[in-house]
């Protein structure tokens, strides 16, 4: 389980509040990812950054922004822009190359209040 | 874009039978095909991956096969044990470097 960490484990917030979550590696991973989970929904992709300073959108980036300065880590930010923010996230990582396994954080449920 | 479907989206089986859950995608381009498996609080971790070059593949009680032809991939569970119980996830992509679609996922129940 070592190796991808996201802080906080829960967060609260406010209503137009901006808000932070972490995301950390120590596995020397190119790729990083953030998804969203939602009850019924799966993981829907937020944004992925495949190398560092470059970042691409993934299906549902309206209201999040992301930056990737160091290649260890990928941090989202939840704006107040995002209509319905209540979720859990979940950050991965995978080598670079064509078939590798996806190492998932132990995610962050965010709580709008 | 692609798009990933999965049925159904909840199972219950007796303890030792088995289990299918399928998946279609719509992306032809798409060569790559994991399975997933969260157990409640925990984190998704990949059980088993299928190219577009193989047709199946087995890892003990699990295997998946791949229809490319009409898009579509199963995942097989023999044996099935209490512990097998979780929301599994497939997904497709170009590569697993590449941006992963999900499927919506399916909650697996095995009745001791």
């Amino acid at each position: 389980d070592g190796g991808i960490t996201q802080s906080p484990k829960y967060l609260f917030r406010k209503e137009g509040q901006n808000v932070t979550l972490s995301c950390e590696q120590n596995l020397n991973h190119d790729a990083m990812y953030w998804y969203r989970q939602d009850p019924g929904q799966g993981l829907r992709l937020i944004y992925y950054s495949q190398i560092v300073n470059d970042f691409q959108k993934g299906d549902i980036a309206e209201g999040y922004s992301v930056s990737r300065e160091k290649k260890e880590s990928f941090p989202l930010t939840v704006t107040s822009a995002q209509k319905n923010p209540t979720a859990f996230y979940l950050c991965a990582s995978t080598v670079s190359g064509s078939y590798n396994e996806q190492f998932f954080g132990p995610g962050t449920r965010l709580t709008v209040l | 874009g692609e798009n990933v479907e999965q049925h159904p989206s909840t199972l219950s089986v007796q303890e030792g039978d088995s289990a299918v859950i399928k998946c279609t995608y719509s992306d032809s381009a798409s060569n790559y095909f994991p399975w997933y498996k969260q157990e409640l609080g925990k984190r998704p971790q990949l059980i088993i991956d299928i190219r577009s070059n193989v047709g199946e593949k087995k890892d003990q009680r699990i295997a998946v096969t791949l229809n490319k032809t009409a898009k579509h991939f199963s995942l097989h569970i023999t044996e099935t044990q209490p512990e097998d119980s979780a929301v599994y996830f497939c997904a497709a992509s170009e590569t697993s470097y590449d941006k992963v679609i999900f499927g919506p996922g399916t909650s697996l129940s095995v009745i001791p």
